[in-house]
């Protein structure tokens, strides 16, 4: 069964970089079929795509944060990490890693979540 | 970026009911729109994916139809397990924009 953890810190201050890595297991990432990507959730609210890479390196990313946010992949390691940075308190949100299949693109496998606060 | 639109926001309904939410987008979006279920303190579950397939799992009382720019989410029977904010997405475009939510309770 594919499963996929997210890891990094839950605190971060403004202006910095916020890192997280997505740790894939019971698959490889390097899979011809699926993009892997991010998903945010700021507290109470509803959901933000930020973007998603192919186990090439090839990626693709939401205008909004494109000029803030890396995406990056290590198949020898089978994980993928995003980078945000000189983040806010805007940023502040569960941050969700997952599978997207193919050119359709949905989420079919998701990890579980985590939180990342903005604050000094 | 396309811009999606849910409704209800909100509705209140009872086990044994027939539930139907309505996503709506800003420009036609083909048959690229996915619906997913997610609850409180939990990722979001992909139901329903292309528009109207059912995603392996998914029990069959989750339905979905539409195309170009109107699409629905039926639940045949509302079942205990099933109240929880429902979202649909877009993947016709970049960015891959989600509707604002439909909480069922």
């Amino acid at each position: 069964q594919l499963q996929l953890q997210e890891s990094g810190p839950g605190l971060v201050k403004p202006s910095e970089t916020l890192s997280l890595t997505c740790t894939v297991s019971g698959g490889t990432i390097s899979s011809v079929s699926y993009y892997w990507g991010w998903i945010r959730q700021p507290p109470g609210k509803g959901l933000e795509w930020i973007g998603i890479i192919y186990y090439s390196g090839s990626s693709h990313y939401n205008p909004s944060l494109k000029s803030r946010v890396t995406i990056s992949v290590d198949t020898s390691k089978n994980q993928f990490s995003l980078k945000l940075s000189s983040v806010t308190a805007a940023d502040t949100a569960v941050y969700y890693c997952g599978r997207t299949f193919g050119d359709s693109n949905y989420f079919d496998y998701w990890g579980q979540g985590t939180l990342v606060t903005v604050s000094s | 970026d396309i811009q999606m639109t849910q409704s209800p926001s909100s509705l209140s309904a009872f086990v044994g009911d027939r539930v139907t939410i309505t996503c709506r987008a800003s420009q036609s979006i083909t048959s690229s729109l996915n619906w997913y279920q997610q609850k409180p303190g939990k990722a979001p579950k992909l139901l329903i994916h292309a528009a109207s397939s059912l995603q392996s799992g998914v029990p069959s009382r989750f339905s979905g139809s539409g195309s170009g720019t109107d699409f629905t989410l039926t639940i045949s029977s509302l079942q205990p397990e099933d109240f929880a904010t429902y979202y649909c997405q877009q993947t016709y475009s970049i960015p891959f924009t989600f509707g604002p939510g439909t909480k069922v309770d």
